[in-house]
């Protein structure tokens, strides 16, 4: 199993562009997650899924938006990039709610 | 809304020491905690986890103990080893989220 993985590892962005994160498991988990990792902190969560079609605000969603039309896949969009949005980006899965969750790799993302 | 922290940002542990990272929460409604463990690039990596209905859970050279009383989670790391220098998170489950600790980095010095 690959486990977790997204793209790309490095990216950055122009004030006002739009991209798209991506994020897939194949682990069959339920439950997928987007956070953000700012220098020094704890991660927050941008948003999350309970399965395919269902998805769910989280801690910090604003300025981002997310769709999950199958089990594997949880793409994150940011739309109209901001210097505020830096910051490095992990996705999550896990096999039920009060069960650990395996994180990717993360996406790091500048907005200059 | 619920936080949940750490009491030292950084920890220097001797090779072969035991170390001891603490976290506290202010909410006492979480139901389960896990601690990760993050390496430099890395993504977390689950090490353990305990439920509310225990106060201590032992895997391998690591424990965690949870004292509901004062909201305090710790994690001990036995014979500490070069490869446990990372940073380390504390995490609680309120409602459908975790909401994580801001990390304590420890480093092993020979």
């Amino acid at each position: 199993n690959a486990g977790v993985t997204q793209t790309p590892k490095f990216r950055i962005l122009k004030i006002g562009q739009s991209m798209t994160l991506q994020c897939a498991q194949d682990m069959n988990h339920n439950y997928m997650y987007w956070y953000r990792q700012d220098p020094g902190m704890g991660l927050k969560l941008i948003y999350y899924s309970v399965g395919a079609g269902i998805t769910d605000k989280g801690e910090v969603p604003n300025g981002y938006n997310v769709s999950r039309s199958t089990t594997e896949d949880f793409p994150l969009r940011l739309e109209l990039a901001a210097p505020s949005q830096t910051s490095v980006y992990f996705c999550a899965s896990s096999i039920g709610q009060v069960r650990d969750q395996y994180f990717g790799p993360g996406t790091r993302l500048t907005v200059t | 809304g619920e936080s949940v922290g750490l009491h030292l940002p950084t920890l220097s542990v001797q090779e072969g020491d035991n170390s001891i990272i603490n976290c506290a929460y202010s909410n006492s409604a979480s139901d389960y905690f896990i601690w990760y463990k993050q390496e430099s690039g890395k993504g977390p990596q689950f090490i353990i986890d305990i439920r509310s209905n225990m106060d201590k859970r032992q895997g391998q050279r690591v424990t965690v103990l949870l004292n509901k009383t004062v909201k305090h989670l710790s994690l001990q790391i036995a014979a500490t080893q070069p490869g446990d220098s990372a940073v380390y998170f504390c995490a609680g489950l309120y409602g459908q989220n975790f909401v994580f600790g801001p990390g304590t980095r420890l480093s092993v010095l020979p």
